[in-house]
């Protein structure tokens, strides 16, 4: 079990202000790191894979950087707007294909 | 499309009974999970498949069972419901292989065990 930790837990961000937030995952036997976006009443939807020190990956407004040497990974929301409010998980696999989930971190936009 | 769904979407039993959650893929990935989403836990795996005949368990599976007779389905029973297993319930399909696959996920089953 990989002890996966997400903060902050939640955060509130006026329309139009960026944003970000940290997962944190153990380094050793790392393999992948995943994104997800979660609406309520909805299931998982992924935002991203990373697997490489360094790597950033972009999705509109969205993006998200990877550390695999310090374990932590950021994912940044660039001029929110209210439907980007969802809770977003982050996910650690290892060398085999389970996930390890951490507890979300729940972004709400004020318009 | 391809696609993971999962019946029924709301289910209410008594404590004791046996109930099963089905999950159906078609996307032909090797590999299914069950999961358990609990206010502050995230989701916690219960029990994956990587092919058929192949179940394994995970973090929270005590309660739980799984069988994989075939590549599309991964059924969840629990033997006796609990209290403590009303919960929502998430399937997840991904490929096998090399490669960082990311899991697809069903709608999820609303479980309350009265």
């Amino acid at each position: 079990i990989l002890n996966v930790e997400q903060s902050p837990q939640s955060l509130h961000v006026q329309e139009g202000d960026s944003t970000n937030f940290t997962c944190s995952f153990p380094s050793s036997n790392f393999y992948a790191l995943h994104w997800y976006r979660w609406e309520t009443a909805k299931s998982p939807e992924a935002l991203f894979v990373m697997t490489l020190n360094g790597d950033e990956k972009k999705k509109g407004r969205i993006s998200a950087t990877l550390n695999t040497k310090e374990g932590y990974s950021y994912l940044y929301i660039k001029g929110s707007q209210p439907e980007d409010s969802a809770t977003y998980l982050c996910a650690s696999r290892s060398n085999d294909y389970k996930l390890s989930f951490g507890a979300g971190t729940t972004v709400t936009v004020r318009a | 499309d391809a696609e993971i769904t999962q019946s029924p979407r709301h289910k209410i039993t008594e404590t004791g009974r046996q109930v099963t959650l089905a999950c159906h893929q078609t996307w032909n990935h090797n590999n299914m999970f069950w999961y358990r989403q609990d206010l502050g836990h995230g989701l916690r795996l219960i029990h994956y498949s990587y092919g058929v005949q192949d179940t394994n368990k995970g973090e929270v599976s005590d309660g739980y069972s799984v069988s994989r007779s075939n590549t599309e389905d991964l059924p969840l029973t629990l033997e006796s419901a609990a209290s403590s297993q009303t919960s929502v319930y998430f399937c997840a399909s991904s490929e096998s292989g090399d490669g960082p696959y990311e899991q697809y996920f069903g709608p999820g089953t609303r479980l309350t065990v009265t």
